[in-house]
């Protein structure tokens, strides 16, 4: 059974990074794609971007240079930072798995609430 | 960025009706397109895969067709647990893109 899991603060300043773990099991992760979606209250789903091979990444060109995902192989984990982060990007962010070959997002964590707020 | 348009974006329909939501690329994708539902407060759930092929798992009232620019879900026969959001993606060209989404409510 896969199961992912998101970790972070709920609350960022604007400006500041937001910074959130996805813990993976039930899978290796250093096989598929690893994806970051998010959805902005009561809007819809943004791919914000995946890793795979264990480095490498394709983004979202409309976060330009903000978004870093990045794996720790050891720990069954990935990361997302997004940078100077403003109201724009308060949503719940989901990390996911991404079937290879084009076959679709078939596991989700449960998502979490990024707010951002001074 | 490939652009996705849902129709309709709002559905009412009742127990049993037969559903069919439509999305329309801006280019063609070829089959590389996804269905997801989403309930309230829930994460997306994978419906269908590859514009046609239903995720293992899933009842058979959901089927997918299409190819190219055009693709449709059809529910079969709308359960309550089906009322719900419904999203395509497309994951033929990056960025993925995902279609506004089609509210399924309880006439």
């Amino acid at each position: 059974q896969v199961q992912l899991q998101e970790s972070g603060p709920g609350l960022v300043r604007p400006s500041e990074t937001l910074s959130l773990t996805c813990t993976v099991s039930g899978a290796s992760i250093n096989s598929y794609y690893w994806t970051w979606i998010r959805q902005p209250p009561g809007k819809g789903l943004e791919w914000m971007g995946h890793i795979f091979n264990s480095g490498n990444t394709d983004y979202n060109p409309s976060l330009k240079s903000r978004v870093t995902i990045s794996v720790d192989a050891s720990k069954q984990r990935f990361s997302l930072q997004l940078t100077s982060v403003t109201a724009a990007d308060t949503a719940v962010y989901y990390c996911a798995r991404e079937n290879s070959g084009s076959f679709g997002i078939d596991y989700w964590g449960q998502g979490t609430l990024v707010t951002v707020s001074s | 960025d490939i652009q996705l348009t849902q129709s309709p974006s709002f559905l009412s329909a009742s127990v049993g009706d037969r559903v069919t939501i439509t999305c329309r690329a801006s280019q063609v994708i070829s089959n590389y397109l996804a269905w997801y539902q989403q309930g309230p407060g829930k994460a997306p759930k994978l419906l269908i895969y590859a514009a046609s092929t239903l995720q293992s798992g899933l009842l058979s009232r959901f089927s997918g067709s299409g190819s190219g620019t055009e693709f449709t879900l059809t529910i079969s026969s709308l359960q309550p647990e089906d009322f719900a959001t419904y999203y395509c993606q497309q994951l033929n060209y990056y960025p993925w893109t995902f279609g506004q989404g089609t509210k399924v409510e309880i006439k």
